[in-house]
């Protein structure tokens, strides 16, 4: 086990609701990147948070944001939720901000109705 | 043009049987490389950096070729537990990690 832990484990939300997920990092690490990877696609960048602050961002639109908390555990928030926002969100923890290797969490399966 | 593209398979393989496959990337100025693994409904976990020169991780053996911009990951004396998906990795200067689609592996007796 790698020691990050998300929540929660499975959603279902409605089409123009807000949701947040939660990401706990493993001990030790003071970066923490966002992923998206839908069904039968690899996982695509998001952002990063390295001590609290937004480190790097994909091509993700304004609606999906994110915070990092003095503890490094980190949220993503996404408004005005899409149909095609329905995937598996997995976070990865690490330290630096150029990180070699990531740790991912065990991701939270969000779909959208 | 995808940044990192992989045939997505699957590719059916006898146990015991050697299986190779290839990932492009698009990027000239990439740095590291990796193939993650990934099993059904889980989260990727890293197999192995691929180096320059090549290296070697037990049955597992990755090449880089610079040049042709292309990494390659060989599997010999499949088990049936090497089932997955292998997802190849790039980064380029900074944080971002830019995935392949992934590739299927399927080890069957």
């Amino acid at each position: 086990e790698t020691g990050v832990t998300q929540s929660p484990t499975h959603l279902i939300k409605t089409r123009g609701q807000q949701v947040t997920l939660r990401c706990s990092s493993q001990s030790g690490h003071n970066t923490v990147s966002w992923y998206q990877q839908a069904l039968g696609q690899g996982p695509q960048f998001i952002f990063q948070y390295y001590r609290e602050e937004e480190n790097g961002r994909g091509n993700f639109p304004p609606r999906f944001s994110g915070l990092q908390f003095p503890n490094y555990s980190s949220e993503l928030n996404v408004n005005a939720l899409e149909l095609d926002d329905s995937a598996l969100y997995l976070c990865a923890s690490s330290t630096g901000t150029s990180p070699s290797e990531q740790y991912f969490g065990p991701g939270t399966r969000l779909t959208v109705t | 043009r995808k940044e990192v593209e992989q045939d997505p398979g699957p590719f059916n393989v006898p146990e015991g049987a050697t299986v190779a496959f290839n990932c492009t990337y698009s990027n000239s100025a990439s740095q590291s490389f990796f193939w993650y693994r990934q099993d059904c409904r889980k989260e990727p976990k890293l197999l192995m950096s691929v180096y320059s020169s090549g290296n070697e991780d037990g049955r597992f053996t990755a090449q880089l070729n610079r040049a042709s911009q292309y990494i390659s990951l060989l599997i010999r004396d499949s088990k049936l537990s090497d089932s997955a998906t292998y997802l190849c990795v790039v980064k380029a200067a900074g944080n971002k990690l830019t995935f392949g689609g992934g590739t299927r592996v399927l080890v069957k007796p």
